[in-house]
């Protein structure tokens, strides 16, 4: 079965700290790979992944996809308390799309 | 332009009960999505609806079933409701070309006694 592995679970930083993300997966052909932040309830959209090897990025956040070790990044630089959310990674195949279960960040001041 | 819209945003029922859940998706989109995220399970897609029809579907039992109205507003019914079946559950549209670019809704909350 098509899986969605993402690490760590749970992270607690302070304020300023780089953080990484990592989501692993074992899918045998998708789409895209996208990544969410969802604080309260809707996750809202960060990340659209199709190539390896690129990197996106958007102010203090970015990610990469390697699809030859089959996992993708989500890096966060000079953290903020407002970046505390669950962070959500998911695989896109046209039929289904597959979540991991998430990192939960909490950032202290 | 208005969000994704979810009602009711919360929602108690008993066993064995059945219940329906409505999503207005953002003006001029054409595919909604239903979702069901749990702590055990996390985020899980139940189906999309795209121009009235299922266009994909879930690894989920029968009883969760939805429709979509010519006006794209969706619904989701889910019978014979069972503890497990506990959840937000999260509706997001997109104009229709894929689910990359969907937006989420804010969720109904479904506790079942």
């Amino acid at each position: 079965e098509d899986k969605v592995v993402q690490s760590p679970l749970s992270l607690v930083v302070h304020e300023g700290d780089t953080v990484t993300l990592n989501c692993s997966y074992e899918v045998t052909n998708f789409r895209s790979l996208l990544w969410y932040k969802q604080e309260k309830k809707a996750p809202t959209f960060l990340f659209m992944l199709t190539s390896s090897g690129i990197e996106k990025k958007s102010g203090r956040l970015s990610s990469i996809l390697d699809k030859k070790e089959l996992f993708s990044i989500l890096n966060i630089t000079a953290t903020q308390t407002g970046d505390s959310a669950v962070y959500l990674c998911a695989l896109y195949n046209n039929n289904d799309m597959r979540f991991g279960a998430g990192t939960r960040l909490t950032v202290k001041p | 332009k208005a969000g994704v819209t979810q009602t009711p945003r919360y929602l108690i029922k008993t066993r064995g009960q059945q219940v329906t859940l409505s999503c207005s998706p953002i003006s001029g989109h054409r595919s909604v999505s239903w979702y069901q995220q749990t702590p055990g399970q996390g985020l899980q897609f139940l189906f999309e609806y795209f121009s009235e029809t299922q266009r994909n579907k879930g690894n989920f039992p029968g009883r969760f079933s939805g429709r979509q109205f010519s006006n794209s507003r969706s619904e989701m019914n889910v019978s014979t409701l069972e503890l497990g079946d506990s959840a937000l559950y999260l509706c997001a549209s997109t104009l229709g070309g894929g689910l990359e670019t969907q937006y989420f809704g804010p969720g109904t909350r479904l506790l079942v006694l």
